[in-house]
C-alpha cells in the first residue's frame, strides 16, 4: 500500500498567516493527489486535485504543488473560515489512502 | 444540484449486518464510479471501496479491512448506491460517506454521512 506521511499533524496560526502543509508519498504517485478540507461534523470538501488544480469554487488563496513524491498545500492568507482539518489523498492505485490529517487551529 | 444522501445507519450488534443506501441526484449516476469512505470517531478518513460503472462492468475494489465482509452494489434505475456490511465488528464503528469519483479520480462530491455503531 502507498503510505502518505502528512505533516505537521497540528498547526496553530493566526488570521492572515501563510500556512503550508506537506504530504509525502512512499512511492511515485505521479500527480494523483488530492487535498480535502473537513470542518467538525461536516463531510470533507475537495480543494485541490491532480496535485495543483483548484476545484471550482475554492478560493484562490489555496494552492497545491508537487516536487517528486512531496506535495504541498499552501494557504496564502489564512481566513477565519479556513480553520479545519486538511487531508491529502492518493489516487494512483488501490487501496486509495489518505494522510493522517493536519488540524489548523487559531493561535 | 449534485447531491448524495446516505441513509441506513444505526446501532447493530457485533456479528450483525446492515445495509447503507446512498441516493444520488443532479448528475448522470450511471456515468460515474462511486466510492464509500468511513471515519471512526475522532479519527482520520479511511477508504472502504469502489463500484465502477457499466462501462467497466460494475467491477469493485475493497479495502483489506472489509474485503469478504462488505459489498457494494448499485441500482441505476433508482440512482441508488448500496453498502452491504456483514460480520460487523466494533472497529467498523464510523461515519460512512458516499462519494462520487470524478473524471480526474478525485472524490468531488460527498454525502453528509451516516453513523454506524457496532456495539452490544
Amino acid at each position: 500500500d502507498i503510505q502518505l506521511t502528512q505533516f505537521p499533524s497540528f498547526l496553530s496560526a493566526s488570521v492572515g498567516d501563510r500556512v503550508t502543509i506537506t504530504c509525502r508519498a512512499s512511492q511515485d504517485i505521479s500527480s494523483y493527489l488530492a487535498w480535502y478540507q473537513q470542518k467538525p461534523g461536516r463531510a470533507p470538501k475537495l480543494l485541490i486535485y491532480a496535485a495543483s488544480t483548484l476545484q471550482s469554487g475554492v478560493p484562490s488563496r489555496f494552492s497545491g504543488s508537487r516536487s517528486g513524491t512531496e506535495f504541498t498545500l499552501t494557504i496564502s492568507s489564512l481566513q477565519p473560515e479556513d480553520f479545519a482539518t486538511y487531508y491529502c489523498q492518493q489516487l494512483f492505485n488501490f487501496p486509495v489512502t489518505f494522510g493522517q490529517g493536519t488540524k489548523v487551529e487559531i493561535k | 444540484e449534485v447531491q448524495l444522501v446516505e441513509s441506513g445507519g444505526g446501532l447493530v450488534q457485533p456479528g450483525g449486518s446492515l445495509r447503507l443506501s446512498c441516493a444520488a441526484s443532479g448528475f448522470t449516476f450511471s456515468d460515474h464510479y462511486m466510492d464509500w469512505v468511513r471515519q471512526a470517531p475522532g479519527k482520520g478518513l479511511e477508504w472502504v471501496g469502489r463500484h465502477r460503472n457499466r462501462a467497466k462492468s460494475y467491477t469493485t475494489e475493497y479495502a483489506a479491512s472489509v474485503k469478504g465482509r462488505f459489498s457494494i452494489s448499485r441500482d441505476e434505475s433508482n440512482n441508488l448506491l448500496y453498502l452491504q456490511m456483514n460480520s460487523l465488528k466494533s472497529d467498523d464503528t464510523a461515519v460512512y460517506y458516499c462519494t462520487r469519483s470524478s473524471d480526474t479520480r478525485d472524490f468531488d462530491t460527498w454525502g453528509q454521512g451516516t453513523l454506524v455503531t457496532v456495539s452490544s
